[in-house]
């Protein structure tokens, strides 16, 4: 099973930023946090991951809670071709099983 | 650089039937993942493949297989077809060691009828 919570849903205004939050409360120490979004009828792609420090990316930054237990990605200024389903997942890095879970379908709004 | 390549992109079969897809990684990926995505169970782990060796296996039916070749390149193999695995069938690949991202390629879609 998914070891993450997300809201099914979530609407943000285009050109502003998106703010995905993700619950990992039984997230173990050397699990990393990795975030995935699917636009329709692709295959996923990576966005960002982390371990315990915020980390930026030129597509998104991701805000990790200091006790590891929830994170949040951020797209900094959303445009409508970021309208997906975004996951949050939490893996070690040795293994490369992915267990996905529903994610949170993002809209962006004209 | 080239992305990961899934063929065929679209497959129909009709039940009982077996059937193979192929997936062919980034150049210098020795790991191969399998996904079967549906509306109804979301996207779920298949199996993995590392140097020809699978290295992980979720929780399908023995009618599921993979095979992974010296070149990195993976089959899966979906045999007695039911009406239940018509799906999109991704495939992922990485590095495989340590710190490392999955790319995905753009599936297959087989329908069962």
């Amino acid at each position: 099973d998914a070891k993450t919570t997300q809201p099914p849903s979530m609407d943000c205004a285009e050109g502003r930023a998106a703010n995905l939050p993700c619950n990992h409360s039984t997230i173990s120490g050397n699990e990393y946090v990795y975030w995935y979004r699917q636009i329709h009828s692709q295959g996923p792609q990576y966005i960002i991951h982390g371990l315990k420090n915020n980390e930026t990316n030129e597509m998104a930054s991701l805000i990790i809670t200091e006790d590891r237990k929830s994170s949040t990605l951020i797209l900094p200024h959303a445009t409508l071709r970021d309208t997906a389903v975004y996951y949050c997942i939490v893996r070690v890095n040795r293994d490369d099983k992915i267990i996905f879970g529903k994610g949170t379908r993002l809209h962006i709004l004209p | 650089k080239a992305g990961v390549t899934q063929t065929p992109r679209y497959l129909i079969k009709t039940r009982g039937q077996q059937v193979t897809l192929s997936c062919s990684p980034i150049s210098g990926h020795r790991s191969v993942s399998w996904y079967q995505q549906t509306p109804g169970q979301g996207l779920q782990f298949l199996f993995e493949y590392f140097s020809e060796t699978q290295r992980n296996k979720g929780n399908f039916p023995g009618r599921f297989s993979g095979r992974q070749f010296s070149n990195s390149r993976s089959e899966m193999n979906v045999s007695t077809l039911e009406l239940g695995d018509s799906a999109l069938y991704l495939c992922a690949s990485s590095l495989g060691t340590g710190v490392t991202e999955a790319f995905f390629g753009q599936g297959t879609r087989l329908t069962v009828v």
